[in-house]
């Protein structure tokens, strides 16, 4: 079965740390991962996907095959990162799987 | 660029009660979702709709019944509120683009609470 795991509900890092959000999934396949962000009251946005290796806002995330994980990193946090961040993996038929989210909370 | 419209932003029902979550998308896509959003429990899906005319079951469908009306609108119905559908919901849509892969976009949430 499609699986997407977040073990920290909350991670909660000083300004100008290095942050690590941990993501690890169960599916069979070729997997298709995300993070999407959702500042508070706000909806939630794609922030990168693992095909496209791109980074956004500073954040990089590598797809790990043989540890099933696609952390999200990012090297030098910023109080304005502050914000719920969620791994997803794209099931057969084009829906996603979220995982159970992590809150960022980047202290001054 | 309205992106996805979802209607009402807040509710309060009474236990029992029933209503219809409304969701549209300008952007010609042929997926639609409805998640719910609990605190420890992330997105969980409902229901979803991979094109006009059909919808299929996700993770929590019980309790909720949904519509797709055309390619644009998709709404989710709940004909007997309970406490426990107090939550926080989501209407999103996609399309899978060769280039770049599969991009869900979510509308700005429902604030529903039974009491």
């Amino acid at each position: 079965a499609q699986r997407v795991t977040q073990p920290e509900k909350l991670l909660s890092v000083f300004k100008g740390a290095p942050v690590e959000l941990k993501c690890n999934y169960s599916y069979s396949g070729s997997p298709e991962l995300f993070w999407y962000v959702q500042y508070s009251r706000q909806r939630l946005q794609l922030l990168l996907r693992h095909i496209s290796r791109e980074s956004i806002k500073g954040f990089t995330a590598d797809l790990n095959k043989g540890e099933t994980s696609f952390h999200l990193k990012k090297p030098f946090a910023q109080e304005e990162d502050s914000a719920m961040y969620y791994c997803a993996l794209r099931a057969p038929g084009g829906k996603l799987i979220f995982g159970q989210g992590t809150e960022l909370s980047v202290k001054p | 660029n309205a992106g996805v419209t979802q209607t009402p932003k807040f509710q309060v029902l009474k236990t029992g009660q029933s209503m219809t979550l409304q969701c549209a998308q300008d952007m010609n896509h042929n997926s639609m979702y409805w998640y719910r959003q609990d605190p420890g429990m992330g997105l969980r899906l409902i229901y979803y709709s991979a094109s006009e005319g059909t919808t299929d079951k996700g993770e929590v469908p019980n309790g909720y019944n949904v519509s797709r009306l055309n390619k644009r609108e998709f709404s989710l119905r709940l004909e007997s509120a309970a406490p426990s559908q107090t939550s926080v919901y989501f209407c999103a849509s996609s399309e899978v683009v060769r280039s770049s892969g599969n991009t869900i976009y979510f509308g700005e949430g429902s604030w529903l609470t039974v009491v």
